[in-house]
C-alpha cells in the first residue's frame, strides 16, 4: 500500500538523550515535512524538504536536526538541547500538483 | 508571521443537524486551502482542498471559500456522531509550500 511510515508510534527518552524518529513514503513525493503537535494546539513545522540533499529550517527548528540522502526517507533526530521535546510528531509528504499533505501514524515522544 | 485563526469550540450539534466550521487566514496571497479531520489520539487525514473562490462539494461534505473576505469554511451535511473530532482548517501562504494550520476546532454532534 502507497503512504507514510513513521516509527516508532511511542518512545520514552531520558532527559539529555537524543533520538530519531522515522519517516519513509513510498508516495513518489518530492516535498517532506515534519510538525509538531501539542496538546490542543495546531501542528508548527519544524523542518521539511523539496527534494533531496535539501532542507529548510520551519518556525520551531530549534533543537532539532533532519537528513534527506534518499527520497523516500526523512529522520527527524530531537536533540537534547530542545527544551520541551514531549510532543506528538507527525511526518508528511506533499503531493506535486495539489499541495495536499498526507501524514503517517505519528510518532509519540515522552522525556521522562 | 502568517496566521491561521479558527473557533476552538468546542461546537455541539445533535445528529442531522449541519455543522459549520470557520477559518480566517491573514495572508491575502493564499492560494490553497484545506481540511483535516483529527480524531483523538490520531493523525489529520485530509477531508477536502479548495483552490478558488466559490464552493466545493463532496458527499456531506461543502468547503466554501472566500478571498476577499481571507475566510473558508467547512459545512457537514447530516452530521452523524462519528464526525465528532477536532477539524483543522491549513493555508498554503503565497510565499512558501508548507501548509500552515490553525489550532482546529473541535465538533460533538450528539445522538
Amino acid at each position: 500500500d502507497g503512504g507514510i511510515t513513521q516509527s516508532p508510534k511511542y518512545l520514552f527518552r531520558k532527559e539529555g538523550q537524543n533520538v530519531t524518529l522515522s519517516c519513509e513514503q513510498n508516495l513518489n513525493h518530492d516535498a517532506m515535512y515534519w510538525y509538531r503537535q501539542d496538546p490542543g494546539q495546531g501542528l508548527r513545522l519544524i523542518y521539511y524538504s523539496q527534494i533531496v540533499n535539501d532542507f529548510q529550517k520551519g518556525d520551531i527548528a530549534e533543537g532539532y536536526s533532519v537528513s534527506r540522502e534518499k527520497k523516500e526517507s526523512f529522520p527527524l533526530t530531537v536533540t537534547s538541547a530542545q527544551k520541551n521535546p514531549t510532543a506528538f510528531y507527525l511526518c508528511a509528504s506533499q503531493g506535486q500538483n495539489t499541495g495536499e499533505l498526507f501524514f503517517g501514524e505519528g510518532s509519540r515522544l515522552t522525556v521522562l | 508571521q502568517k496566521e491561521v485563526e479558527q473557533n476552538s469550540g468546542p461546537l455541539s450539534v445533535p445528529e442531522g443537524a449541519i455543522a459549520s466550521l470557520n477559518c480566517t487566514y491573514s495572508d491575502r496571497g493564499s492560494q490553497s486551502f484545506f481540511w483535516y479531520r483529527q480524531y483523538s489520539g490520531k493523525s489529520p487525514e485530509l477531508i477536502m482542498s479548495i483552490y478558488s473562490n466559490g464552493d466545493k462539494e463532496d458527499g456531506r461534505f461543502t468547503a466554501q471559500l472566500n478571498k476577499a473576505s481571507q475566510y473558508v469554511s467547512l459545512l457537514i451535511r447530516d452530521s452523524q456522531p462519528s464526525d465528532s473530532a477536532t477539524y483543522l482548517c491549513a493555508v498554503i501562504s503565497q510565499a512558501g509550500t508548507a501548509l500552515i494550520f490553525g489550532k482546529g476546532t473541535t465538533l460533538s454532534v450528539s445522538s
